[in-house]
């Protein structure tokens, strides 16, 4: 079985100040890798997946996350951080393939950004 | 039209009541997912469905029956529901055979009871 591990339950970070949020996984064989993004009320939104290749992936709203393998990490960064960031943020995993597996999600991080 | 809809956005039952959630999905998918989202715990995988099959149960209370007549249409049926079945149900969907797999979501029923 898969899991997921989101260490901290909440970020603070200054507008303009560069920000990370961890994300550590468990999965049998290779994993497709996920964040999504929800807002207050809302669903979850897609922000970006790693399937295979640059370790770097690059998503929506400046958002990157870096793959690691070695330290089975996927974080989630982004350069410079607007206010409009402050959000439910979770990774997610699933085992390589193209099955119909659900994803099974991290508890989620709560990214607060001060203006 | 959005991508993933679901309905009713905001129920309130009491625990006697039968109720519907209903999920439709605009983007030519063929696999659909009902997750339970509660405060403070993860998200968890309810119901899965493939090709109008379901694949997945997992270890969902009985008091919840999912029904897809088609691969674009998912419902979660409710009956003589307990207070702490009190959730952000969410409806996705996936390209089963696509690279990856994402799900797309819906934005969510919040359910209540009462």
């Amino acid at each position: 079985a898969q899991s997921v591990a989101q260490p901290e339950d909440q970020v603070n970070v200054a507008e303009g100040n560069p920000l990370t949020v961890k994300c550590t996984y468990s999965v049998s064989g290779n994993p497709y890798l996920f964040w999504y993004v929800q807002y207050p009320n809302r669903g979850l939104q897609f922000l970006l997946k790693y399937i295979t290749g640059d370790n770097l992936v690059k998503g929506s709203y400046g958002f990157e996350a870096e793959f690691n393998k070695s330290q089975t990490s996927f974080h989630l960064k982004k350069p410079s951080a607007l206010v409009s960031d402050s959000a439910l943020y979770f990774c997610a995993v699933r085992p390589s393939g193209g099955g119909a597996d659900g994803l099974t999600f991290g508890k989620g991080t709560h990214l607060i950004i001060q203006p | 039209e959005t991508g993933v809809t679901q309905t009713p956005r905001h129920l309130v039952m009491g625990m006697t009541n039968k109720k519907s959630l209903k999920c439709e999905q605009h983007l030519g998918h063929n696999a659909m997912y009902w997750y339970k989202q509660s405060a403070k715990k993860p998200l968890e995988l309810m119901f899965v469905y493939n090709f109008k099959e379901q694949t997945e149960n997992n270890s969902v209370p009985s008091r919840f029956s999912p029904e897809c007549p088609n691969s674009s249409h998912l419902f979660l049926h409710l009956h003589t529901l307990q207070p702490e079945d009190s959730a952000l149900y969410l409806c996705a969907s996936s390209q089963v055979g696509g690279v990856a797999g994402e799900l797309f979501f819906g934005e969510g029923s919040r359910l209540t009871v009462l």
